[in-house]
């Protein structure tokens, strides 16, 4: 596609519940991105791919969350036991390496509003 | 811990003015830096990035940078109405020689331009 694909646009979700995020970067783009953007507040950085292993997962709050790339292009944010403080809009970007995405950002995509209730 | 700070406004100017949005950033060491506009409800957009001193210009954007005093900042000439959105300032910083682009942002600028 033309842009980051982010599926499903909105989840609601009990607390306590698994969920499951799914990206789809730009093809062949080797360097994916998660964050996660609270109300007021500017995207917070989760954890970033290159190809199919994560580089630096140290934005990612506690054990509960989880992400994969298994083919290095869709990539999969996982939480377990969800809390309300879950709650928030969940972004994913790509570029086409690492140290372009450096250079000059990325775009994201339209992102994920998970709500937990 | 490294930090992004921007004055969280609103920022209110009238059509035509010029809107200047700031940000300062706590690494001497940063790289490359970036703005993005996020409209309500939608995603951020990037519009500018820069890392040489000095200025950059885009069409009605400026961003200008200022590595000495750790100061980004975007300069928004004849202001319409549809600039009305979130401007967010991103930095790159120097990670122990990252070279991938993990950025800190800070909490955004609400900027309103009235007609």
């Amino acid at each position: 596609g033309a842009g980051v694909s982010q599926t499903p646009s909105n989840k609601v979700t009990e607390k306590g519940k698994y969920v499951e995020l799914r990206c789809d970067p730009i093809s062949g783009h080797t360097a994916l991105y998660w964050y996660r953007q609270s109300l007021g507040q500017g995207p917070e950085f989760l954890i970033y791919f290159q190809g199919t292993g994560a580089a630096d997962d140290s934005g990612l709050p506690n054990d509960r969350f989880f992400a994969v790339r298994p083919e290095g292009s869709v990539s999969t944010l996982k939480i377990q036991r969800t809390e309300r403080g879950d709650s928030a809009v969940y972004l994913c970007a790509s570029s086409l390496s690492g140290t372009g995405g450096a250079v000059y950002g990325y775009t994201f995509g339209s992102g994920t509003r998970l709500t937990v209730v | 811990q490294k930090e992004v700070e921007q004055n969280s406004g609103p920022l209110s100017v009238p059509e035509g003015a010029i809107a200047s949005l700031n940000c300062t950033y706590s690494d001497r060491g940063s790289q490359s830096f970036f703005w993005y506009r996020q409209y309500s409800g939608k995603s951020p957009e990037l519009i500018m990035f820069i890392y040489s001193n000095g200025d950059k210009e885009d069409g009605r954007f400026t961003a200008q940078l200022n590595k000495a005093s750790q100061y980004v900042s975007l300069l928004i000439r004849d202001s319409q109405p549809s600039d009305s959105a979130t401007y967010l300032c991103a930095v790159k910083f120097n990670s122990g020689g990252t070279s991938y682009g993990k950025l800190t942002f800070g909490q955004g600028t609400i900027l309103t331009v009235h007609p």
